[in-house]
């Protein structure tokens, strides 16, 4: 089945203990994006990147790393986590411009 | 800045009856148009999408929208609402380029009274 997996689906972590959430995706896309969705502000895009070693900031970028070493992971680094990244995060990947992301199930990330 | 708008934040439907959600995006050119459907916990399901050619487009769950280059609108309709369709919709375009950004709006919360 065509999908894109993310670990974990619920996170509970302390500020400042870093963590990954894992993403992969079974399609070959080249394309991969991460998100993140909070009430009232919809869906930002945090990095992304076309292939593999090949990343960029998206629209929220700060306190975030990512990387692509191969073409079907995508894991989201947050290296010394803080209150206001606690939010619902989703992986994302699209072959072409006019297919639209396949996203994965969100991981549900709270930092106290 | 590019930007889209759902100006309903929620709507409530009987169950039968008729459903159109609302979006306008800011003016772009052709610009590439989607809806998703994000039940409760769950990820984004893609509903339908818009790149070119015949401006009503069907999709899946009965759904279909209509794109409106004049109105810089791109709703989305179904005839007889199911119980089953209560979920957030979002609408999403795509303008182009190598960042691959979709841009969202801020989603119609979906209520169905039965």
């Amino acid at each position: 089945e065509a999908q894109v997996t993310q670990n974990p689906r619920y996170l509970i972590t302390v500020t400042g203990k870093k963590l990954t959430v894992t993403c992969s995706q079974n399609m070959n896309h080249e394309y991969m994006s991460w998100y993140r969705q909070d009430p009232g502000l919809g869906l930002r895009q945090i990095y992304y990147s076309m292939n593999v070693e090949v990343t960029d900031k998206g629209d929220v970028p700060e306190g975030y790393k990512v990387s692509r070493k191969e073409k079907r992971n995508f894991p989201l680094i947050l290296e010394s986590p803080s209150p206001n990244q606690t939010s619902l995060y989703f992986c994302a990947s699209r072959d072409r411009d006019r297919d639209g992301y396949t996203f994965g199930s969100g991981t549900r990330l709270t930092v106290v | 800045a590019q930007s889209v708008t759902q100006p309903d934040i929620h709507i409530t439907v009987s169950e039968g009856a008729s459903l159109e959600l609302r979006c306008n995006y800011s003016y772009g050119a052709t610009p590439y148009l989607f809806w998703y459907v994000q039940s409760p916990g769950q990820g984004l399901q893609l509903l339908l999408k818009y790149f070119s050619g015949d401006t009503l487009v069907q999709g899946i769950k009965g759904f279909e929208a209509e794109f409106k280059r004049s109105q810089s609108s791109f709703n989305l309709r179904k005839p007889s609402v199911h119980w089953s369709d209560a979920a957030e919709y979002f609408c999403a375009v795509y303008y182009g380029g190598s960042q691959g950004n979709l841009i969202f709006g801020k989603g119609t919360k979906l209520s169905v009274k039965p």
